[in-house]
């Protein structure tokens, strides 16, 4: 079973315009941490946000703000005032308590913004 | 604070040669780990090092070695490289093992085998 699952692979909104990305996860590990990486067309991986699995407030990030609902198993960015800069793909990851402690990738969301 | 640093950032290899793609992080950071991108794939575990001398086998382990002498450096090497390891490889460092650190990501290395 996929641990982290992003099931828009590619997703359009126009410029200023909010959207919402969707991941969820499964996990039997109590503590755990989801990140959200935008990766441009350039290739490095740019750290978003982050949400602890304890956390019980949503993580906000300036634009960025992560839509944690934890009985549900999902962590949806949420990228407000959309800009075209903004074009990318985007990736949820998992980093659990136990295994090899690493992150644990969704295939991505390719996000286009369009003037 | 150069972060997390990768060479080279492109290399072509034949069939059958090795190489050794470098990392290094001045951070100080005990946890290191090499991921692989490939399309539609999303990035996928390698190897990891959870401190100097000490490494395990990640996801996708097979054709490639890796080994930590000091904090600073992790290097992956490619024993006799295959086509199917053309892929885009990263390496990552975080200050420890806990769930709740980031990881920081090197610029990565666009690898093509022939």
């Amino acid at each position: 079973a996929q641990k982290i699952t992003q099931t828009q692979p590619g997703m359009f909104v126009q410029e200023k315009e909010a959207v919402t990305l969707d991941c969820t996860y499964d996990t039997s590990d109590p503590s755990y941490g989801l990140f959200w990486y935008k990766q441009p067309s350039s290739g490095e991986m740019i750290f978003l946000i982050y949400q602890g699995s304890y956390d019980q407030q949503n993580a906000t990030e300036g634009r960025y703000s992560l839509n944690f609902q934890k009985a549900r198993k999902s962590a949806n960015l949420v990228i407000s005032a959309s800009q075209l800069g903004d074009s990318a793909m985007y990736f949820c990851a998992m980093r659990e308590n136990s295994g090899y402690s690493t992150l644990t990738f969704g295939k991505g969301t390719m996000l286009l913004v369009s003037p | 604070n150069a972060g997390v640093t990768q060479t080279p950032k492109f290399q072509v290899l034949k069939t059958g040669q090795s190489m050794t793609l470098q990392c290094a992080q001045d951070m100080n950071h005990e946890y290191m780990s090499w991921y692989r991108q490939d399309p539609g794939m999303g990035l996928r575990l390698i190897h990891y090092s959870v401190g100097a001398g000490i490494t395990d086998q990640g996801e996708v382990p097979n054709g490639y070695n890796v080994s930590r002498s000091t904090t600073e450096d992790f290097p992956l090497r490619l024993l006799s490289a295959a086509p199917s390891q053309t892929s885009v490889y990263f390496c990552a460092s975080s200050p420890s093992e806990d769930p709740y650190n980031e990881q920081f990501f090197g610029p990565g290395t666009r690898l093509t085998v022939l």
